[in-house]
């Protein structure tokens, strides 16, 4: 089974702070990807990696950065924190070749005071 | 401007009925669609997709059909059972060779005992 780590469930950060959130998944699998899910929004893509060091910006990546240093890991990095970027957070990766699923994780509860 | 849209944003089912998950989107050129369950506090799992040259594919008391004419799919559920309560999402693939797919907004479903 493929398993996808977020590195926290629950966070709560004040204004202004630099915020990273993690995600590693436990399959090889090349690509990575970043959501955001808001109520009547559904899930919107920030950024996603389709490779070691390659990003893509996503439909919303304002206000983020993401890093992908290794294979297995994916950051999403808040440069300045705020209240709007108050969001539950889902990381997913997927195998290469573009009609594969992508697997989640189970979501960061991201609070910014 | 929401490219693939949910219009129930729930949905209650007596156990052993059908439930029917609906989501229309608005290009043409999207051609590979999926769809996931999401239960509260888990990320959203797989369940079912199916390619624009189809228009039925089906996994057990799953179904999902495809009208491309009227850009428009849904999810069958039969019969329904308390298990499947969730929030279900359909998500399109943009083009050809890309890894982005657009989420609808989702839909609750409550399947009663």
């Amino acid at each position: 089974d493929v398993k996808v780590t977020q590195s926290s469930r629950y966070l709560v950060k004040r204004t202004g702070e630099k915020v990273f959130l993690e995600c590693v998944q436990d399959m090889d699998h090349e690509n990575m990807f970043w959501y955001r899910q808001d109520p009547g929004l559904g899930l919107r893509l920030i950024y996603f990696s389709y490779d070691v060091k390659m990003k893509e910006k996503g439909d919303i990546p304002e206000g983020y950065s993401v890093s992908r240093e290794k294979k297995e890991r994916f950051s999403l990095i808040l440069e300045s924190a705020s209240t709007n970027q108050t969001s539950m957070y889902l990381c997913a990766s997927s195998s290469q070749g573009a009609r594969q699923p992508q697997h989640f994780g189970d979501g960061t509860r991201l609070s910014i005071l | 401007d929401q490219q693939v849209k949910q219009n129930s944003p729930s949905l209650s089912v007596q156990e052993g009925r059908i439930s029917i998950l609906n989501c229309d989107y608005t290009n043409s050129m999207f051609d590979y669609f999926l769809w996931y369950k999401k239960y509260p506090a888990e990320g959203p799992t797989f369940l079912i997709s199916i390619s624009s040259i189809k228009d039925k594919n089906e996994d057990g008391r799953f179904t999902v059909f495809l009208n491309k004419s009227a850009k428009h799919l849904s999810l069958h559920i039969v019969p329904s059972q308390p298990g499947d309560s969730a929030v279900y999402f359909c998500a399109a693939r943009a083009t050809s060779g890309t890894y982005k797919y657009i989420f609808g907004t989702g839909t609750r479903l409550k399947v009663l005992a």
